[in-house]
């Protein structure tokens, strides 16, 4: 079955620096999200990308966070400055929109460590 | 009124055994409930889902039982096998939106 690839798979910062994250999903879902998972708790959406158009960024916190889908493929999360309170899992997830299951189909993560 | 509520925490069943994860939602407009079961260093992926105009969903060894009234649900786990040690996490949105809220996710280890 195919994948959304994500990378890098860990990713080590200080505080203050800038951090990004990439995101393929699979081919062919014009959906994209990027979820936010802090240990011991549930995903939390960040942003939704329809191609490339932001359709929810309701709950990114805009004064450092930044996501772009440019031509509506792949996809990169930034967070300048980063600060200890963003370590946590970055989850990018693809669908389809047309399956009748609304399956959302999860990559392994970017595990985020902020020092 | 977006919150979703998940018990127990951690759980702790015997092979064979049956696992019980309950959940309670508060937002009445929302009208589908899936289940995303999630390995150490993966993703969550889509376990079973449910929507409201029927109150029990059975997939194999998963079964989902709905109660509209109470705005609960929950998902068991029937012969439960060392393999389904991972964590569940209930979720529920408004159908169509692929949109949902994940509960804080339950623990679940399966003993040989």
């Amino acid at each position: 079955e195919a994948e959304v690839a994500q990378s890098p798979r860990y990713k080590i910062t200080e505080k203050s620096q800038a951090v990004a994250f990439w995101c393929d999903p699979i081919s062919g879902h014009a959906t994209l999200y990027w979820y936010r998972q802090i240990l011991g708790q549930g995903p939390e959406l960040l942003v939704q990308f329809q191609d490339e158009s932001v359709v929810d960024d309701s709950q990114l916190p805009k004064d450092r966070f930044s996501a772009e889908r440019l031509k509506g493929v792949d996809s990169t999360l930034k967070i300048q400055p980063a600060e200890l309170g963003d370590s946590a899992m970055y989850l990018c997830a693809s669908s389809a929109g047309t399956n009748s299951r609304e399956k959302l189909f999860f990559g392994s993560g970017t595990q985020l460590s902020v020092l | 009124q977006q919150q979703v509520k998940q018990s127990p925490q951690s759980l702790i069943v015997q092979k064979g055994g049956i696992s019980i994860i309950n959940c309670a939602y508060e937002n009445t407009a929302f009208d589908y409930f899936p289940w995303y079961q999630q390995f150490p260093g993966k993703g969550p992926a889509l376990l079973i889902a449910i929507r409201p105009d029927v109150s029990e969903k059975k997939e194999g060894r998963f079964t989902i039982s709905f109660n509209k009234s109470a705005k609960q649900f929950s998902l068991h786990i029937m012969d439960s096998q060392p393999g389904d040690s991972a964590t569940y996490f209930c979720a529920a949105g408004r159908s169509g939106t692929y949109k949902y809220i994940f509960g804080t996710g339950t623990r679940l280890k399966v003993l040989a």
